[in-house]
């Protein structure tokens, strides 16, 4: 069975800081990985995803994140945060012909100025 | 192109009352998946449909429901409602399923006192 992993639930950091939002995932097969984030009172919407290829991806809004097949993570980074990027961010993954993705508990992200 | 639109947007009902939600998907989508997020929980996968078909589902009891229709509309029922079942229920579409991208519509906000 699948599973998604977010150590962190809360993640405060100041304005044009970095930040790396961390995510484990455990899948017996080749897995897809997607991060959405989700602003207050909105539903998701999509910053990247890993199907397969390099292992460096580059989403929206200046965030990126690296698949790592034998730590099986797929961390999520941005170099310079906005106060804009205050939302919640979930890691989800899913596998070939299972029809279900699996989402991590959220990290909230709280820019501070 | 219009987004996956849900209705309706808040519902408050009573212990052992049930309700039905209902899910448009983005025009040529045909695969909806239901989610229940809460809280501490993240998003829960409730069920997959694709053409009609349950393809499948998460680990809720019977009294979570579903069904599409052939233009590809979703809806999902809960009977006998407890103060639990109290939460954001998204629904998300695709073309296909399983590795693209999918589309979040706003979330039904359901109240159960």
């Amino acid at each position: 069975a699948q599973s998604v992993t977010q150590l962190d639930s809360q993640v405060p950091v100041f304005e044009e800081a970095p930040v790396e939002l961390r995510c484990n995932y455990s899948s017996s097969v080749s897995v897809y990985l997607f991060w959405y984030v989700q602003y207050p009172n909105q539903g998701l919407q999509l910053l990247l995803k890993y199907l397969s290829g390099s292992t460096l991806v580059k989403g929206i809004n200046g965030f990126e994140a690296e698949f790592n097949k034998s730590q099986t993570s797929f961390h999520l980074r941005k170099p310079s945060v906005h106060i804009s990027d205050t939302a919640e961010y979930f890691c989800a993954v899913s596998t070939s012909g299972t029809y279900k993705y699996i989402f991590g508990t959220g990290t909230r992200l709280k820019v501070l100025a | 192109k219009a987004g996956v639109t849900q209705t309706p947007r808040y519902l408050i009902k009573t212990r052992g009352q049930q309700v039905t939600l209902s899910c448009s998907p983005i025009s040529g989508h045909r695969s909806v998946s239901w989610y229940q997020q809460t809280p501490g929980q993240g998003l829960q996968f409730l069920f997959e449909y694709f053409s009609e078909t349950q393809r499948n589902k998460g680990n809720f009891p019977g009294r979570f429901s579903g069904r599409q229709f052939s233009n590809s509309r979703s809806e999902m029922n809960v009977s006998t409602l407890e103060l639990g079942d109290s939460a954001l229920y998204l629904c998300a579409s695709s073309l296909e399923g399983s590795y693209e991208e999918q589309y979040f519509g706003p979330g039904t906000r359901l109240t159960v006192t």
